[in-house]
């Protein structure tokens, strides 16, 4: 069965420093992942796809089948990146969201 | 409209009594789904429509939970004899095509449901 795994309920970094949350993933076919964030008070949203290999808001997301991995990178946190983000895996017929990670950036 | 809209925002209930959750999707998107958000947990898929196609209902987590869509437009999501633990924030989404997520699904606000 699918399944994405976000190891990190809480981070919290400052200001112009580099961050990471991590996403994992199972699934015996060929993935295509999601990331959402979701900032107070505001709906669930996209923020990017793996399949556009885009950068949103300065945050990019490679794939790594070999790790089974999509973690979301940002090389100068802002503020107002605080937010709650999920990782989600399309499958035939639905997306499988991880648990989210929420992140503060501190001023 | 401007996006997903569900109503109502938020239903407190009294164990055993059923409830009817709302969702308006984007006009034009074929697919809509239900999820369930616990707390402090991530999102939890219930049911998935797709146009006129039997509906795949391979989350829902007991019969007293059941959805309804009318054509491409408006869905209900029952809960009958709610329980304690079926509180939480229920989101409905839609997309243009169920298989085409490029463009990702569409969140509405959710409802938050609350079983004294």
């Amino acid at each position: 069965a699918q399944r994405v795994t976000q190891p990190e309920k809480l981070l919290s970094v400052f200001k112009g420093a580099p961050v990471e949350l991590k996403c994992n993933y199972s699934y015996s076919g060929s993935p295509e992942l999601f990331w959402y964030v979701q900032y107070s008070r505001q709906r669930l949203q996209l923020l990017l796809r793996h399949i556009s290999r885009e950068s949103i808001k300065g945050f990019t997301a490679d794939l790594n089948k070999g790790e089974t991995s999509f973690h979301l990178k940002k090389p100068f946190a802002q503020e107002e990146d605080s937010a709650m983000y999920y990782c989600a895996l399309k499958t035939l017929r639905q997306l499988t969201f991880g648990s989210g990670t929420q992140l503060t950036v501190l001023p | 409209g401007a996006g997903v809209s569900q109503s109502p925002s938020n239903k407190v209930t009294e164990k055993g009594k059923d409830v009817e959750l709302r969702c308006d999707p984007i006009s034009g998107h074929t697919a809509l789904y239900w999820y369930r958000q616990r707390l402090g947990q991530g999102l939890e898929f219930l049911i998935y429509f797709q146009g006129n196609s039997a509906p795949d209902k391979s989350g829902l987590p007991s019969d007293r939970f059941s959805a309804e869509r009318t054509g491409e437009s408006v869905s209900t999501l029952t809960i009958q004899r709610t329980q304690q633990e079926d509180s939480a924030v229920y989101l409905c989404a839609s997309s243009l095509q169920g298989r085409g997520y490029n463009e990702g699904q569409f969140f509405g606000p959710g409802t938050r449901l609350t079983v004294l």
